[in-house]
C-alpha cells in the first residue's frame, strides 16, 4: 500500500513570506496531483505532474517533481491570505486494479495578515 | 457549468441508523467516486462508479455501499452507523476513470451521536 507523507503538517506564516511544503511517497508516483481545500469546500486540483524533474508554475505557486518521481514540493512566493487552506498531494494509479486516488494527510497552511 | 452537487450538506444521525447521501456529477461526467475525510485518516477512497458499474472499491466494510443511476447521479449508503463514521463524505466526478482530474463537491458532513 502506497503511503504519502506530507510535511509540515501545520504551517502558519505572515503574509508576504515564502514557504515550501513537501510530499514524499513510499513508492514511485504514477502521476502526482496537488489539490487545495478551503474550509467548507471540496478539494480543487491545482496541478498534475507526470515526468520526473518536471517543474510547473501557477502564478506564485511552483511545483517540482523529484527526478526519481518519489517526492514533490510546492513553493509559494509572497504568500497571501487567500492561499490559506489544506494542501493535499495525491497519486493516481492507471490501468487495472486501481484503488482511486491515494491522498496524503495534507499541510494545513494559514497565512496571517 | 454547474459543479458537483452533494446533498444533504449536513446531517446528524444516531448509532445504528442508516444514511443515504446523494451526488450529482458535472454534466457529461460518467465517473463518480466517493471519499471519506476525517482529521485522523485524511481522505480515503470508498468506491468509484462508471456507467452504473462499480469499478473499484476501497478498504471499507460492507456497511458502506453505493450505486449509480443511468443519469450518472450516484448515492452512497452507510448502514448500522458507528461513531467512527462521523466524517465529511466527498463525491468527485471525472471524465475518465481515476486518472483524470477530479472535480469535488462540497461534501456531506455526517455526525453520528
Amino acid at each position: 500500500t502506497q503511503l504519502l507523507e506530507q510535511s509540515p503538517q501545520f504551517l502558519s506564516i505572515q503574509e508576504g513570506e515564502n514557504l515550501t511544503v513537501y510530499c514524499n511517497s513510499s513508492s514511485v508516483f504514477s502521476s502526482l496531483q496537488w489539490y487545495r481545500q478551503e474550509p467548507g469546500e471540496g478539494p480543487v486540483l491545482l496541478v498534475t505532474v507526470v515526468t520526473g524533474g518536471e517543474v510547473k508554475k501557477l502564478k506564485r505557486l511552483t511545483f517540482q517533481f523529484g527526478d526519481a518521481r518519489k517526492d514533490s514540493s510546492l513553493h509559494i512566493t509572497a504568500a497571501q491570505t487567500g492561499d490559506t487552506g489544506l494542501y493535499l498531494c495525491a497519486d493516481s494509479y492507471s490501468g487495472g486494479g486501481a484503488d482511486g486516488l491515494t491522498f496524503g494527510k495534507g499541510t494545513h497552511l494559514i497565512i496571517q495578515p | 457549468k454547474a459543479g458537483v452537487t452533494q446533498t444533504p450538506r449536513y446531517l446528524i444521525k444516531t448509532r445504528g441508523q442508516q444514511v443515504t447521501l446523494s451526488c450529482s456529477p458535472i454534466s457529461g461526467h460518467r465517473s463518480v467516486s466517493w471519499y471519506q475525510q476525517t482529521p485522523g485518516q485524511g481522505l480515503q477512497f470508498l468506491f468509484e462508479y462508471f456507467s452504473e458499474t462499480q469499478r473499484n472499491k476501497g478498504n471499507f466494510p460492507g456497511r458502506f455501499s453505493g450505486r449509480q443511476f443511468s443519469n450518472s447521479r450516484s448515492e452512497m449508503n452507510v448502514s448500522t452507523l458507528e461513531l467512527g463514521d462521523s466524517a465529511l463524505y466527498l463525491c468527485a466526478s471525472s471524465l475518465r476513470t481515476l486518472t483524470g482530474e477530479l472535480f469535488f463537491g462540497e461534501g456531506s458532513r455526517l455526525t453520528v451521536l
